[in-house]
């Protein structure tokens, strides 16, 4: 079975601090996803990356930015996290095709 | 950019009746996905179609290409079906991105 893994179901953070969320995926999948949910938006991608060391702007980029320095590695960086980042955040992996994505858990952010 | 809507929002369903939830998007694709997400946050693909029906279990999703139409049907519905159910969309080669609608909340009732 596909494996995705976040490393934290829940956290909370206070304003302007640097928040780091880890996705590792153990299916040797190039491409890899960050997205955040929001009660009536839906799904919204933040970034994604397609091989290691490339990454590309989703549709929300903004206060966000990502690492990708091993294939089952990509992390999720808030450089000063505010209020309005407080959100479920969701990794996947997949592989190209039809693109079938394999979602991780989700981690629930709350910046106070 | 595609556009996807799905219908209803909310839907709530006596234990055993039979469900429909619709899915249209604006933009020709290459395959449409069906997931799952319940309470607690994880997502699990449910279905991937790019033409025709697709049967699992008492889970069923068509798919008409032509009018850009998408239905997921739950036959003799089940508590333990109550969950967000979220169409996405693949536009195609070239893309590597999925387009979501912003799902439809089942709950079933004993």
């Amino acid at each position: 079975d596909v494996k995705v893994t976040q490393s934290s179901r829940y956290l909370v953070k206070r304003t302007g601090e640097k928040v780091f969320l880890e996705c590792v995926q153990d299916m040797d999948h190039e491409n890899m996803f960050w997205y955040r949910q929001d009660p009536g938006l839906g799904l919204r991608l933040i970034y994604f990356s397609y091989d290691v060391k490339m990454k590309e702007k989703g549709d929300i980029p903004e206060g966000y930015s990502v690492s990708r320095e091993k294939k089952e590695r990509f992390s999720l960086i808030l450089e000063s996290a505010s209020t309005n980042q407080t959100s479920m955040y969701l990794c996947a992996s997949g592989t190209g095709g039809f693109y079938e994505q394999y979602f991780g858990p989700g981690t629930r952010l709350t910046v106070t | 950019k595609n556009e996807v809507e799905q219908s209803p929002q909310n839907l709530t369903a006596q234990e055993g009746e039979f469900i429909t939830i619709n899915c249209s998007y604006s933009v020709g694709i290459s395959a449409l996905h069906w997931l799952q997400q319940h309470p607690g946050g994880g997502i699990v693909s449910l279905f991937m179609l790019s033409s025709g029906k697709k049967k699992h279990g008492r889970l069923i999703a068509t798919i008409n290409i032509q009018e850009k139409h998408s239905s997921l049907h739950i036959t003799a519905s089940h508590p333990r079906d109550s969950a967000v159910y979220i169409c996405a969309a693949y536009s195609g080669a070239g893309s590597y991105q999925l387009t979501f609608g912003k799902g439809t909340k089942l709950s079933v009732i004993p």
